[in-house]
């Protein structure tokens, strides 16, 4: 089963906006990562954060963590149509494992 | 990435047959990991294995095996097919002792058809 969720199922902006998806989850864990689906193709990934972190940057990307309301979002600032693809988040817990969400698709308009 | 590959990137098969997909990695990761991917429903682990010893079953393992033959290749076998295992197959390696957490690093894909 589904340990994240991510919100919302799809979004659309223009070139230049801001994109925030949001992602939530269950239990208790190490780290959350998003990652990157351009259509039909693998993974890529994009950003982990700790459990014990509350917010990284990484050039236009920014995610943030509460652990109180497991939740994290992902903030992509001004996007471009390149960003266009699906974000997955994935959560690990102990020493194994990922589980994926189902993924917000973005689409960014020129 | 190229680091991992997938083949064959696309296949159509008929329902009882036996097929194979292979991954094959140069990052000389200890893991790897075999998922689906259906629309909608995100990627879901079939199984994973820690070194060449060590298979695991993920969480929709039922219709699938695996043989790790070597450290670099994790095969995916469907004994025998069947139309809802139409899907799109991901091959994932990682490295957690080398301090990358469980960041997973995923092949092209497998795109499925089962008539």
């Amino acid at each position: 089963s589904q340990q994240g969720e991510e919100d919302p199922q799809a979004l659309s902006i223009q070139e230049g906006e801001n994109a925030t998806m949001n992602c939530s989850y269950k239990t208790s864990i190490n780290n959350l990562q998003w990652y990157r689906q351009n259509s039909g193709r693998g993974l890529v990934h994009l950003i982990l954060i700790r459990s014990n972190e509350r917010e990284k940057h990484s050039g236009r990307l920014r995610v943030t963590l509460d652990t109180s309301k497991k939740s994290s979002s992902l903030l992509i600032t001004a996007s471009r149509a390149a960003d266009t693809a699906s974000y997955f988040c994935a959560t690990a817990s102990g020493y194994s494992t990922l589980t994926f969400g189902k993924g917000t698709m973005l689409l960014v308009s020129p | 990435d190229a680091d991992v590959t997938q083949t064959p990137r696309n296949r159509i098969t008929k329902t009882g047959k036996r097929i194979m997909l292979e991954c094959s990695q140069t990052k000389g990761h200890d893991r790897m990991y075999w998922y689906r991917q259906d629309p909608g429903l995100g990627l879901r682990l079939i199984y994973y294995s820690f070194d060449v010893k060590d298979i695991n079953k993920g969480e929709i393992s039922d219709g699938y095996s695996v043989s790790r033959q070597a450290q670099a290749k994790f095969s995916l076998s469907l004994e025998s097919a069947i139309p809802n295992q139409t899907a799109l197959y991901f091959c994932a390696t990682s490295d957690p002792l080398r301090g990358e957490q469980e960041t997973q690093y995923f092949g092209p894909g497998t795109r499925l058809l089962v008539l």
